[in-house]
């Protein structure tokens, strides 16, 4: 069974509109952490937010925030007010603890190209 | 500070070459990461390494070797090179205490031919 999965190969949207970007994930661990990176068309890849299993309020990042519904075992990633340089393809990413012993090791979701329109 | 950097940033390998990919970082990096992202797929860890002298496979370790005889230095080598290795292969740095956040070099594309 994938660990995370993108359901959304591509989305679009407007300038100045929000967009959520879809992220599920599959873990039996208690603590592990979410995270999501963007890479643009040059390849890097850049770290946006990043959310743990115990923290109670979603995750904010300036335009960025982290939909975090535990029980559904999603971590949906929102813009707000998109811009033309959010267009990148989004990769959500999921660290378990695996007993304490993952060292931080990440495992990643195929991502989600977004495209964003003037 | 440079952060993490990575050389060279393109490659191109015959069947059956070997090469090393290089990969330093100056950010005090505890824990560090090889992986490798094919075309329209996400990253698939390779090795990690936890200190000097550490290291550990991941995911996709097959047909690669690393080392870690500095903390700052994390070179990874690809022995007999096959067209299944053409792929980015970024490295990336974490370290322990000061949050979650993996930092991630520039990328090294390979193409093997």
């Amino acid at each position: 069974a994938q660990k995370i999965t993108q359901t959304q190969p591509g989305m679009f949207v407007q300038e100045k509109e929000a967009v959520t970007l879809d992220c599920t994930y599959d873990t039996s661990d208690q603590s592990y952490g979410l995270f999501w990176y963007k890479q643009p068309s040059s390849g890097e890849m850049i770290f946006l937010i990043y959310q743990g299993s115990y923290d109670e309020q979603n995750a904010t990042e300036g335009r960025y925030s982290l939909n975090f519904q535990k029980a559904r075992k999603s971590a949906n990633l929102v813009i707000s007010a998109s811009q033309l340089g959010d267009s990148a393809m989004y990769f959500c990413a999921m660290r378990e603890n695996a007993g304490g012993t993952s060292y931080g090791k990440l495992t990643f979701g195929q991502g989600t190209i977004l495209t964003v329109h003037p | 500070n440079a952060g993490v950097t990575q050389t060279p940033k393109f490659r191109i390998l015959k069947i059956g070459q070997s090469m090393t990919l290089q990969c330093a970082q100056d950010m005090n990096h505890n824990y560090m990461y090889w992986y490798r992202q094919d075309p329209g797929m996400g990253l698939k860890l390779i090795y990690y390494s936890v200190g000097a002298g550490i290291t550990d496979k991941g995911e996709v370790p097959n047909g690669y070797n690393v080392s870690r005889s500095t903390t700052e230095d994390f070179p990874l080598r690809l022995e007999l090179a096959a067209p299944s290795q053409t792929s980015v292969y970024f490295c990336a740095g974490r370290t322990r205490g000061q949050g979650e956040t993996q930092y991630f070099g520039p990328g090294t594309r390979l193409l093997v031919l």
